[in-house]
């Protein structure tokens, strides 16, 4: 069973631009968690999808989006870009989101604002 | 409120005990994790413990949960040099589907 995929691994972009960050859950996960990693703040939760809908969001500014498609890929997008926006991106899927259902995390994206 | 926090830093030697603290502030936390991140890597779930349970023990990893002073150990028994990587903390609520995470904590091994 292929595990949790994320696209691109890593991403530069400038200050003011947009980016969207892509995850593929494992097969048959219908909960998916994106989380910002930073040496500073550690590991944030920015939202969880699950069955297309969002259901449950962390404290970020609303410049952080995502959606939730019906086969379960999710895809996080950042507007107007800003120096802080720099990290690693992580996404995190489960099968039914129980809490006790494993987190299954990906490798990351990492994205660097210039 | 919600805060988890660890300390950042552990240095143990090949074959000895690990372990690692963490302390969490919310009390309707229902259930804490560990989870490992190597370098490069995403983070991979270690173990999990429900919070009506004091102990969770499997293979070389034991869990100690004191509900009383929300403090949560992980104990990596004969630690080897796999075992080097950043330790995370985490709790989550039933009523909520995010997991809080603490600042992690970086094991490193001394031959």
């Amino acid at each position: 069973k292929a595990g949790v995929t994320q696209t691109p691994r890593y991403l530069i972009k400038t200050r003011g631009q947009q980016v969207t960050l892509s995850c593929s859950p494992i097969s048959g996960h219908r909960s998916v968690s994106w989380y910002q990693q930073t040496p500073g703040q550690g590991l944030q939760f920015l939202f969880e999808y699950f069955s297309e809908t969002q259901r449950n969001k962390g404290n970020f500014p609303g410049r952080f989006s995502g959606r939730q498609f019906s086969n379960s890929r999710s895809e996080m997008n950042v507007s107007t870009l800003e120096l802080g926006d720099s990290a690693l991106y992580l996404c995190a899927s489960r099968s039914a989101g129980g809490l006790t259902d494993t987190q299954y995390f990906g490798p990351g994206t990492r994205l660097t604002v210039l | 409120g919600e805060d988890v926090e660890q300390s950042l830093f552990l240095s143990v030697r090949e074959g000895d005990s690990s372990v690692i603290n963490c302390t969490y502030t919310d009390s309707s936390s229902t259930y804490l994790y560990w989870y490992k991140q190597e370098p490069g890597a995403g983070l991979q779930l270690l173990t999990y413990i429900f919070s009506n349970m004091d102990m969770k023990q499997d293979q070389r990893l034991t869990v100690l949960l004191n509900k009383k002073d929300k403090h949560l150990s992980l104990r990596i028994a004969d630690t080897q040099t796999g075992d080097s990587a950043i330790y995370f903390c985490a709790e989550a609520y039933s009523s909520a589907s995010k997991i809080i995470f603490g600042s992690g904590t970086r094991l490193s091994i001394r031959p």
